[in-house]
């Protein structure tokens, strides 16, 4: 059982707006640690997606974007397409385990 | 251009030691601030992190694996090894090794491609 808390599964149309929420605890994205997140391929390796919350690195569309707020953080994806299709995952940092955490991840299926 | 390679067996039998070797390019681990992390992922299940090494070798470990882990560098050969002891069919994975960045703690920005590790007898 992961230490954050994704939904295992979203989908929507091409065009549409998604959203995944990334639930933590107060040991970790609410003690103030930053939430990264990483789009993993069918068959890839994960590849940084949103890093410290809310910013994206170089190449990555402006279509994906993060935030954060307490104890949750929140990956949306704009403008839906088909090679958006892949798994998602939160990333962060807890305090009481000394230990960086991952969410269970969550499968987008672009319909 | 940071890039990053997992090398070792792909198949180990319970109860023996698994060696991996990360050897990297674009960095180096004797400069301020960088390190390397892995993170392993069974099956069909989420990601996992196992450990990190930072540029001044200071080391940190998952503490549900720390009594069987070990993360060593060799920087000038520009590699990071994974020891983990006593393997177990739960082991069964494929195990990432990645850039660490951001400062502490950190985010992973460059990750190698993955070897799939069976361990089986």
């Amino acid at each position: 059982q992961s230490v954050l808390t994704q939904p295992p599964s979203v989908s929507g149309a091409p065009g549409q707006r998604v959203t995944i929420s990334c639930t933590g605890s107060s040991s970790d994205i609410g003690a103030g640690y930053d939430v990264h997140w990483y789009q993993q391929l069918p068959g890839t390796a994960p590849k940084l997606l949103i890093y410290r919350n809310s910013n994206r690195p170089s190449g990555v569309p402006d279509r994906f974007s993060g935030s954060k707020s307490g104890t949750s953080a929140s990956l949306a994806i704009t403008g839906l397409q088909a090679e958006d299709e892949a798994d998602y995952y939160c990333q962060s940092y807890d305090n009481s385990l000394i230990n960086w955490v991952f969410g269970g991840g969550t499968k987008l299926t672009v319909l | 251009q940071i890039t990053l390679k997992e090398s070792g067996p792909t198949l180990v039998k319970p109860t023996q030691t698994l060696t991996l070797t990360c050897t990297f390019s674009g960095f180096s681990l004797s400069t301020s601030g960088e390190g390397v992390g892995w993170i392993r992922q069974p099956p069909g299940k989420a990601l996992e992190w196992l450990t990190v090494i930072y540029w001044d070798d200071d080391k940190r470990y998952s503490p549900s694996l720390k009594s069987r882990l070990t993360i060593t560098k060799d920087t000038s050969k520009n590699q990071v090894v994974l020891t983990l002891t006593n393997m177990d069919p739960v082991d069964t994975a494929t195990y990432y090794c990645a850039h660490g960045t951001g400062g502490d703690p950190y985010y992973f920005d460059y990750w190698g491609q993955g070897t799939l590790v069976t361990v089986s007898s």
